[in-house]
């Protein structure tokens, strides 16, 4: 398997731009999370889904983001409108469920530069 | 919220040199968890430890979960520089046999190694 495949890499837009991640999960893998990771917060976990239903969202900021799981290879972070305090490494990781520890594999991360 | 405090936040040592990093929780988890980032890629986990006491090898690296459930630490022998990196501690809850997908992270330790 390929892993989590995430795109784009990078991403530099100005303030006030549509923003969209996007996430590939592990085939059979039936959880799905997107963290932001900062220098001052850390690693956040944003949001997560299992089996293509969001289960907590109490991560995301704010109104400006928003994530989708139309299917289970698919996700979509987005963010409208972008501010600069948006500015981070994204990363979209997922898991299966039924194992005795929930070993998350991480994508490579989506840089986002918002100026 | 619930938070993990990993110390120390970060540590420059000469190559041969033994590690060591832990972490700390106000709550109980069932799981820990020891992932290593790499620049520019995503976590990549290291050491799962299931039972209160345990504890468990992986080549250079032991971990061990604390009796009390609400802390581990990391301990990684005989640095060498690939071990430069991002070292995060993370919990996750479980329960009935089935684990919960949130995971929990530390603030993150980062290592520096001298050749």
């Amino acid at each position: 398997d390929a892993g989590v495949i995430q795109s784009p890499r990078h991403e530099v837009t100005e303030m006030g731009q549509e923003v969209t991640l996007r996430c590939k999960p592990i085939s059979g893998h039936d959880y799905l999370f997107w963290y932001r990771q900062t220098m001052m917060r850390g690693l956040e976990l944003l949001i997560y889904f299992n089996n293509n239903v969001p289960i907590d969202d109490s991560g995301m900021p704010e109104d400006r983001f928003s994530a989708k799981m139309p299917n289970a290879s698919f996700s979509t972070l987005k963010i409208q409108p972008s501010e600069p305090r948006d500015s981070a490494v994204y990363f979209c990781a997922s898991s299966f469920v039924g194992r005795i520890y929930n070993e998350q594999f991480f994508g490579p991360g989506t840089r986002l530069t918002v100026l | 919220g619930q938070q993990l405090n990993q110390s120390p936040q970060s540590m420059f040592i000469q190559e041969g040199e033994d590690v060591s990093m832990n972490c700390t929780s106000s709550s109980i988890f069932n799981t820990w968890l020891w992932y290593k980032q790499d620049p520019g890629e995503g976590p990549v986990l290291l050491i799962a430890l299931y039972k209160a006491g345990e504890l468990t090898s992986n080549g250079r690296l032991t971990a061990q979960f604390g009796i009390t459930r609400k802390d581990s630490f990391l301990n990684i022998s005989a640095s060498i520089p690939s071990d430069v990196g991002i070292y995060f501690c993370a919990g996750q809850r479980t329960s009935g046999g089935t684990s919960y997908g949130k995971l929990t992270f530390g603030q993150g330790t980062i290592l520096t190694v001298h050749p």
